[in-house]
């Protein structure tokens, strides 16, 4: 299975500063057709999870551009710029390159 | 607009079976790709089971493989998780998660709001 390593796992920021959440995987997520299949989720307190990011870089429909994900084959990030109320949440990393798919342990994201 | 709603969850006993559903609107359900995902309190995600647009395509994951039967009914715009021999560690909130899919990959688009299984005697 893939392995998906996630740090830190609890992030506190001051609203308006920046974070970074990083995301390791076992195994490289390119795939034959030249895709990363990594994605990025948040989970809002008491709220199923939505979609960030996908295909390592680009940022789903509605997602402020205050987000932004990059990477390589193995190592990847979410950098989150000028951090708001509304980032609050746990954050997880994802594959579906092959199955079973598999998510990271989550970032918890909290406010100074 | 696309929503997905869960429905079945509830307090079942070690050993006994459960039927969940997740009722599907807002797009032809019969394009994609469906899958179940969970969450077991204070925990991160995991993947349960995956089915194709027609269902006769099925996968699993190892903790489940064997005991939960993922289904559909596309006349009814319907998904299914058949939970069988239920154990403790089942109990969660399971989520449905429509399962975009195209020539360069998969992901979870858009996912319900969830129902809880609780697995107690």
């Amino acid at each position: 299975d893939i392995v998906l390593t996630q740090a830190p796992l609890s992030v506190s920021v001051t609203p308006g500063e920046s974070a970074s959440i990083s995301c390791r995987s076992s195994k490289s997520l390119l795939s034959s057709k030249g895709i990363t299949s990594l994605y990025w989720y948040l989970q809002k307190p008491g709220k199923s999870p939505q979609l960030l990011i996908y295909r390592m870089s680009n940022l789903a429909s509605g997602v402020p551009d205050r987000f932004s994900g990059s990477g390589s084959e193995t190592d990847f990030t979410l950098k989150i710029s000028k951090v708001e109320t509304e980032d609050v949440g746990v954050y997880y990393c994802a594959q579906f390159l092959e199955y079973p798919y598999t998510f990271g342990a989550g970032t918890k994201l909290e406010l100074k | 607009e696309v929503q997905l709603v869960e429905s079945g969850g509830g307090l079942v006993q070690p050993g006994r079976s459960l039927k969940l559903s997740c009722a599907a609107s807002g797009f032809t359900f019969s394009d994609y790709n469906m899958a179940w995902v969970r969450q077991a309190p204070t925990k991160g995600l995991e993947w349960v089971a995956s089915i194709s647009y027609g269902g006769s395509n099925t996968h699993y994951g190892d903790s489940v493989k064997g005991r939960f039967t993922i289904s559909r009914d596309n006349a009814k715009s319907t998904l299914y998780l058949q939970m069988d021999s239920l154990r403790s560690e089942d109990t969660a909130t399971y989520y449905c998660a429509r399962l975009y899919s195209s020539y360069i990959g998969y992901y979870f688009d858009y996912w319900g709001q969830g129902v809880m299984v609780t697995v107690s005697s």
